[in-house]
């Protein structure tokens, strides 16, 4: 079974530019998130998709972070303008079925952010 | 939202050993709590989790208790090995009930087993 897909790996850029991130989740995951984790610290939910909705974005910096999964199944997360903080390994998870036995959620490499 | 505190945030043991990590979260409606590893580099993998209505869940050499009255839940390793050396998170919903199961995560603890 083919993990959960991200890229870019890795992305420098400077403070003030615009990054965008991609993921494929796991073929018939319906529920998709993103997770900002900082060095040294456990990851932190910015956002949650069920299909091509919104569950939950409450701790999404919305001034300047945005996220879409348009088809119900890739989805991207940008960053405009970045700031120095938001370095840090943007982790992207998918699970099956919420809230069953079935909800482990399934985490992919990661993209790597260094805001300079 | 939910509040995970994650204990130690570094442990030593001896490879043989055990090793114990223990959490403490805030919301007694909370009812799912996995643990993940993370080694250097690498992506977060589930590794055992436990549902409110068990106590105890037992996978070969991990086991996790949980105890609900006190709002807290802990990891235990057995017969430690080299490999077992990683980050490893405990983590809860952020919110229960409704559509929503986003976890929290607590801070980390380092395992580092000694040769």
């Amino acid at each position: 079974e083919a993990g959960v897909a991200q890229s870019p790996r890795y992305k420098i850029i400077e403070k003030r530019q615009s990054v965008a991130f991609w993921c494929n989740p796991i073929s018939g995951h319906a529920t998709l998130y993103w997770y900002q984790q900082i060095l040294g610290q456990g990851p932190k939910l910015l956002i949650q998709f069920q299909n091509n909705g919104v569950v939950d974005d409450s701790q999404l910096p919305k001034d300047r972070f945005s996220a879409e999964r348009l088809k119900g199944v890739d989805s991207t997360l940008k960053i405009q303008p970045a700031k120095l903080e938001d370095s840090a390994v943007y982790l992207c998870a998918s699970s099956l079925l919420r809230g069953t036995d079935l909800a482990e959620a399934f985490f992919g490499q990661g993209t790597r952010l260094t805001v300079v | 939202g939910e509040n995970v505190e994650q204990h130690p945030s570094t442990l030593s043991v001896q490879e043989g050993d055990s090793a114990v990590i223990k959490c403490t979260y805030s919301d007694s409606a909370s009812n799912y709590f996995p643990w993940y590893k993370q080694e250097l580099g690498k992506r977060p993998q589930l590794i055992i989790d436990i549902r409110s209505n068990v106590g105890e869940k037992k996978d070969q050499r991990i086991a996790v208790t949980l105890n609900k009255t006190a709002k807290h839940f802990s990891l235990h390793i057995t017969e430690t090995q080299p490999e077992d050396s990683a980050v490893y998170f405990c983590a809860a919903p952020l919110y229960s009930g409704g559509g929503a199961d986003g976890l929290t995560f607590g801070k980390g603890t380092h395992l580092i087993i000694q040769p």
